[in-house]
């Protein structure tokens, strides 16, 4: 199956700093999935997004789909220790099964 | 997240043993996953389930058989393991379309 790639691979930002991971696809994405894993932990969803031009809030955490569905954002303001942790996309495919790009760890200097 | 639990939660073995690795939900979700990952690496999916009694490969299911004869059951099965197959696994369950979710995961090492 088609491939998301993810970017950057990792982002170091001192806290109170923005930070943002990108998404792409060479082909048309029918949904994007979000998801979180803190250190030693394990993935955790944070959103999916399926419309086009889709753009999603949740508190300090703006999720974007791009207008052709191909890319997707997560954009974090004002960074806080607590964010620290890799951020995954996922496209689902027919079969239901999550194909996830590489992620981006994000570390976050108090 | 409670409802997906995942044994051992840490196991060392040595090449060639056979180990099972096991994962338990108690949501009736129909779809179950497993996923390796490798240190500092993404997640890649080794099998899943669509329901009790099928099952299908994933990206990576070479050294690995897998049985799902109960809903809330899939066991993880590595027929004879090797050191390339050091990691941490995670088994996931979701409802056809809906969020997938991840159990605590299991930490394998094999020398």
């Amino acid at each position: 199956g088609q491939q998301v790639m993810q970017i950057p691979q990792y982002q170091h930002v001192q806290e109170g700093e923005d930070f943002t991971t990108y998404c792409n696809s060479s082909t048309t994405l029918s949904n994007i999935q979000w998801y979180k894993q803190r250190p030693g932990g394990h993935p955790v969803f944070l959103i999916q997004l399926v419309k086009s031009g889709e753009v999603k809030k949740q508190k300090r955490l703006t999720f974007q789909f791009g207008e052709a569905k191909k890319n997707s954002s997560l954009h974090i303001t004002a960074t806080q220790t607590t964010d620290v942790g890799t951020y995954f996309c996922a496209r689902m495919d027919s079969s239901y099964k999550l194909i996830f790009g590489s992620g981006t760890r994000l570390l976050v200097r108090p | 997240d409670a409802g997906i639990t995942q044994s051992p939660r840490y196991k060392i073995t040595e090449t060639g043993r056979q180990v099972t690795l096991m994962c338990h939900q108690t949501w009736s979700h129909s779809y179950m996953f497993w996923y390796r990952q490798d240190l500092g690496h993404g997640l890649r999916l080794i099998y899943y389930s669509a329901a009790a009694d099928i099952t299908d490969k994933g990206e990576v299911p070479d050294g690995y058989v897998v049985s799902r004869s109960k809903t809330e059951n899939f066991p993880l099965t590595l027929e004879s393991a090797t050191r390339s197959q050091t990691s941490v696994y995670f088994c996931a369950s979701n409802r056809a379309s809906d969020t997938q979710y991840f159990g605590p995961g299991t930490r394998l090492t094999v020398l």
